[in-house]
């Protein structure tokens, strides 16, 4: 059971690049959220699914897109990459529902610079 | 908008003894969940303590525990018999709505365990 896994671990982008951070998880959650983390601040959400063909807007999700065409996968995509999109950013899936309390875990973060 | 303030950037203790570390949410909803995650210099979002807001008893887990005051929308981690492996970030999160379990997160408190 290797839980949230996330590919690269890291990466540098030239502006104006763009890339796909993978997301898998093997836990049959529902749920999937995608965060960012800017150096020495809290979690903000880019996106999020409530299940396969189903995504929404958390919310920092200007210069991203997501798509969520099975369970186990939620790709991040982004599109013409800023230096603003410096950042690490982490996957995060549960099960969801008042059992769970919506308990979220997390893969090990991506961390992306744009210069 | 809902928002989660940690109101202590950095705290220290003393290997051994008793540290609590502030957070206050705020949130229009009626059911939602509160937890403390745990960073260290690896980087990984580690879960210590969950509340549910429909629960009066306090969580506990262990040395970690929380005191969860829901009218005054205060939840503090209380860590006891300090060990140098709690140096690390700590984050208060909220889920913003009840049903998508998305969390809100504060800015973080740097603990510091000296031996």
């Amino acid at each position: 059971n290797a839980g949230v896994t996330q590919t690269p671990k890291f990466r540098i982008l030239k502006i104006g690049q763009s890339m796909t951070l993978q997301c898998t998880q093997d836990m049959n959650h529902n749920y999937m959220y995608w965060y960012r983390q800017d150096p020495g601040m809290g979690l903000k959400l880019i996106y999020y699914s409530v299940g396969a063909g189903i995504t929404d807007k958390g919310e920092v999700p200007n210069g991203y897109n997501v798509s969520r065409s099975t369970t186990e996968d939620f790709p991040l995509r982004l599109e013409l990459a800023a230096p603003s999109q410096t950042s690490v950013y982490f996957c995060a899936s549960t099960k969801g529902g008042r059992d769970s309390a919506y308990e979220q875990y997390f893969g090990p973060g991506t961390r992306l610079t744009v210069t | 908008a809902q928002t989660v303030t940690q109101s202590q950037p950095e705290m220290s203790v003393q290997e051994a003894e008793t540290v609590t570390l502030s957070c206050t949410y705020d949130t229009s909803e009626n059911n939602y969940y509160l937890f403390w995650y745990k960073q260290p210099p690896s980087r990984q979002m580690i879960l210590v303590i969950r509340q549910e807001a429909y629960k009066q008893q306090n969580a506990t887990e262990n040395r970690f525990s929380v005191n969860f005051q829901k009218a005054a929308k205060s939840f503090s981690l209380k860590i006891s018999d300090s060990q140098l492996g709690d140096t690390a970030m700590y984050f208060c999160a909220s889920t913003g709505s009840s049903n998508t379990g998305k969390l809100i997160f504060g800015q973080g408190t740097t603990l510091q365990v000296k031996p």
